[in-house]
């Protein structure tokens, strides 16, 4: 089936640096990728939409410039976190539909800023 | 705006026990409606999924129909294992395009032996 991979896992920065999460999907193509936000014992709440070759979409309230994004090719999405600080520890996973009304899940990857 | 409602958690139900857990949705048009389970420390994964009225989608005992008339998408299974142990999340899209999926807050089930 449809393969989504999410890198890293986990992810331990300190604060004021900037981590890059990647998000691949591994057997079909996908020029629409999501970002989502996970708290803890809470939902996921989509941050933005990553369209290949354009600008990411994104929700409302969610910081353009600290949560880069880039979707540079058919198969892979980026979300930089810039300048961390510890209330960007979060869980983060991405999804993409390789067709119909199917969704594929990355692993998520945990940030913890220090 | 589209949501999604679901039951607030945990949900604590010993083995064998039938489980529901309710979610109503609302949406303009004609959404389809996903269970996505997520085991402690992994990403979601589809369960099943109905993408229109009075379907029924089902998966390793679990089902849930597309209700229409009451806007419901239940998920129910008849007799719950500790290997069940997860969160659960209800969610919505449009059906035209790949749209965005709009998620329930998830409910927890704790199933003891």
């Amino acid at each position: 089936g449809a393969v989504v991979s999410q890198h890293p896992s986990r992810v331990i920065c300190k604060s004021g640096t900037s981590v890059k999460i990647e998000c691949r999907s591994l057997d079909f193509q996908a020029t629409t990728m999501f970002w989502y936000r996970q708290f803890p014992k809470q939902s996921l709440m989509l941050m933005a939409t990553s369209n290949e070759g354009s600008k990411a979409t994104y929700e409302q309230g969610v910081e353009k410039d600290k949560f880069l994004i880039n979707h540079a090719s058919l198969t892979l999405s980026t979300l930089t976190v810039t300048s961390a600080h510890p209330e960007d520890s979060s869980f983060y996973i991405c999804s993409a539909s390789p067709g119909g009304d199917g969704y594929t899940f990355g692993s998520g990857t945990r940030l913890t800023v220090v | 705006g589209d949501s999604v409602t679901q039951m607030e958690g945990p949900v604590t139900l010993s083995e064998e026990a039938f489980l529901t857990i309710n979610c109503t949705y609302t949406a303009t048009g004609y959404p389809s409606l996903f269970w996505y389970v997520q085991y402690p420390g992994e990403g979601l994964q589809l369960l099943l999924k109905a993408t229109k009225a009075d379907d029924k989608g089902s998966n390793k005992g679990f089902e849930a129909t597309y209700r229409k008339e009451t806007t419901s998408f239940h998920l129910e299974k008849g007799s719950v294992q500790v290997s069940d142990s997860a969160v659960y999340f209800c969610a919505l899209s449009e059906r035209q395009g790949f749209q965005k999926l709009v998620f329930g807050t998830g409910t927890r089930l704790l199933v003891s032996p």
